[in-house]
């Protein structure tokens, strides 16, 4: 199976502890996004990659997150200090680069990585 | 950024055909119309898009009027696998932060 894959799947951790978690889009794809999901919400944008460049960041992400995307391929992102209120799903999507015509924005995504905070 | 509605739940039987309609009005001109389902413990996953009148694909159709400020993603003859959450989006060319609302969660009963 070539689509997105991310890991850890399920990550427990104690309040003030750091996390990392990976994704690996699919291997054509240039662009890479981030979400963050709670129970019952739709998707919540955290931040885009193009290629290795982080082009947009939501205003609403606290400066304890940090992505990085190097060399263009697989994605870290990193929670310090991780609160309660970081307990959610992490999803990573992926998407091809656009094809010179109209936007055809369809996003790959991984199955997330569940993140509890005790 | 385009702000759609939809029904928080909906509920249907095996066989029927399922019609659940997202309103977009402030949709602007470049913004294309796109749905995703997505079933619990998994991503979003892409389902069809459209910018105007009807598209057709092995899993739905969208309808989508000449005014564009509505769409209806209609699911032929459902089955229980059917059973889980849609998202109506509107993509613009300009704009990578997708706005995803709660969605529609729709159940189907056998």
């Amino acid at each position: 199976d070539t689509g997105v894959s991310q890991d850890p799947r399920h990550k427990i951790t104690k309040r003030g502890q750091n996390v990392t978690f990976r994704c690996d889009p699919i291997s054509e794809h240039n662009r890479l996004y981030w979400y963050r999901q709670t129970l019952g919400q739709g998707p919540e944008f955290l931040t885009y990659f193009q290629n290795e460049a982080q082009l947009e960041k939501s205003r609403l992400l606290s400066d304890r997150f940090s992505a990085e995307r190097p060399k263009g391929s697989f994605s870290t992102l990193e929670i310090q200090r991780t609160e309660q209120g970081d307990s959610a799903m992490y999803l990573c999507a992926s998407s091809p680069p656009r094809d010179g015509g109209g936007i055809n924005e369809k996003l790959f995504f991984g199955s997330g990585t569940q993140l509890s905070v005790l | 950024l385009a702000k759609t509605t939809q029904p928080i739940s909906m509920d249907s039987y095996e066989g029927q055909e399922v019609n659940i309609t997202c309103s977009h009005n402030n949709i602007a001109t470049n913004d294309y119309i796109t749905w995703y389902q997505q079933f619990p413990s998994q991503g979003p996953r892409f389902i069809i898009q459209g910018y105007k009148t009807k598209v057709t694909n092995e899993v739905a159709s969208l309808f989508i009027p000449a005014d564009r400020k509505s769409s209806t993603l209609s699911l032929p003859r459902v089955s229980l696998s059917d059973t889980a959450v849609y998202y109506c989006l509107v993509v613009a060319d300009s704009n990578y932060q997708l706005i995803w609302g709660a969605g529609t969660k729709l159940i189907i009963k056998p």
